[in-house]
């Protein structure tokens, strides 16, 4: 069975600091990677995904993934965070099969400091 | 389109009580789920469904029933609450599961006192 770590429970940065949120996952097969992202009182929506193909995956609001499968990895980064980035983020892992369960990890908690 | 709709949005049970949170989507997705929303344990899955008449258990299935008689409709059972079934739940859905991108919910906050 999958299953995904997220390293950090909380990590707190000054507006304009780079940031990375590291995930790890273990899985016998190959997997499926997405990050979700859910802002305060909302529900949660995709960030970005890790199918096939290039390690470094591009998301929306200017973040990336590195999927690094020696160290079954897939860290989320940005280079500048806004206020508006402040939201907890979500790891997820499925293994390469057509209708396989996805399971999620226990989130970090992103606050920007002004 | 209504995307994935959960129903009630806020309940408060007594221990012992029953009730069924419903969920219901119209993207003709196969694949669907429930997970549970709590401090510092993240989203945990509590069954799925990958399409009418097949459901199966994710990682915390006790205490919960489902059931899946149409593509459109995963209601999740409360039996018996408890006070650790105290949660958000939200429901999700996508094409198949895997590498699909799941459609969540706006959830459902459930109190058991």
């Amino acid at each position: 069975a999958q299953s995904v770590t997220q390293l950090d429970s909380q990590v707190p940065v000054f507006e304009e600091a780079p940031v990375e949120l590291r995930c790890n996952y273990s899985s016998s097969v190959s997997v499926y990677l997405f990050w979700y992202v859910q802002y305060p009182n909302q529900g949660l929506q995709l960030l970005l995904k890790y199918l096939s193909g290039s390690t470094l995956v591009k998301g929306i609001n200017g973040f990336e993934a590195e999927f690094n499968k020696s160290q079954t990895s897939f860290h989320l980064r940005k280079p500048s965070v806004h206020i508006s980035d402040t939201a907890e983020y979500f790891c997820a892992v499925s293994v390469r099969s057509s209708a396989s369960k996805i399971i999620f990890g226990s989130g970090t908690r992103l606050s920007i400091r002004p | 389109n209504a995307g994935v709709t959960q129903t009630p949005k806020f309940q408060v049970l007594k221990t012992g009580q029953s009730m069924t949170l419903q969920c219901a989507q119209d993207m003709n997705h196969e694949y669907m789920s429930w997970y549970r929303q709590d401090p510092g344990m993240g989203l945990r899955l509590i069954h799925y469904s990958v399409g009418a008449g097949i459901t199966d258990q994710g990682e915390v299935p006790n205490g919960y029933n489902v059931s899946r008689s149409t593509t459109e409709d995963f209601p999740l059972r409360l039996l018996s609450a408890a006070p650790s079934q105290t949660s958000v739940y939200f429901c999700a859905s996508s094409y198949s599961g895997g590498a699909n991108v799941l459609t969540f919910g706006a959830g459902s906050r459930l109190t058991v006192l």
